[in-house]
């Protein structure tokens, strides 16, 4: 079956650091890719969405300086929170699909603490 | 992108159907309906998805109106880990403007 790992699991840092994230398909070929970001408040927000062999959409609120990403395969993608502070806290998802108006397939995401 | 509206919370038993229903009454003609559901400590788990009619897998069934504004998760005989948060998403067919935007969701909470 089509399975998405995210490491690490959950993370700490502190305010002002950078982080760096990582999320694999493991089972299916991850040609979009989807970050986003879940508040503690559970509101969805994301991130970018990255399409091999195009360039990576990032949302209004959100730009590649910040949260720098790559996609340099089928297979895996990460992402880092650059000069993390407090409002960076959530949980971050990644979601990845193989084909238009397929599933997206989600990872149990990564925890991200700024102390 | 179509706005939905759902409940923000559902009860049911255990072993009971539940029905949660989620409205998009500015739905596209290109748009699908999914639906997602996550439990605590985990990411989106993918349900079901329908353009219109009558979809049905092993996890649960989707009903969709004819003008496709209104659309329905049913979920036979609900047990405790169907305790989740349940997300009805519309989006686009192509890859790229294929985004998924997630509302605040219904929060389903089963007893036993």
């Amino acid at each position: 079956g089509a399975l998405v790992y995210q490491y690490p699991r959950r993370t700490i840092c502190k305010s002002g650091t950078s982080m760096r994230m990582e999320c694999q398909a493991v089972g299916f070929q991850a040609t979009s890719v989807a970050w986003y970001r879940q508040s503690p408040q559970k509101t969805f927000e994301l991130i970018a969405l990255s399409t091999v062999n195009s360039a990576i959409k990032y949302e209004q609120n959100f730009t590649q300086e910040k949260f720098p990403i790559s996609h340099p395969n089928l297979s895996f993608s990460s992402m880092t929170v650059l000069n993390a502070y407090l409002e960076d806290r959530g949980l971050y998802l990644c979601g990845a699909r193989d084909r238009a108006n397929s599933d997206y397939t989600f990872g149990s995401g990564t925890r991200l603490l700024v102390i | 992108l179509a706005k939905t509206t759902q409940p923000p919370s559902m009860e049911a038993y255990e072993g009971q159907e539940v029905n949660v229903s989620c409205s998009h009454t500015n739905i596209a003609t290109s748009e699908y309906i999914y639906w997602y559901r996550q439990v605590p400590h985990q990411g989106p788990q993918f349900i079901i998805q329908g353009y219109k009619d009558y979809v049905v897998n092993e996890v649960a069934s989707l009903f969709i109106s004819a003008d496709r504004k209104l659309s329905t998760l049913s979920l036979p005989w609900v047990s405790l880990r169907d305790a989740a948060v349940y997300y009805c998403i519309v989006t686009g067919y192509n890859t790229n403007t294929g985004k998924l935007t997630f509302g605040d969701g219904t929060v389903l909470t089963v007893k036993p």
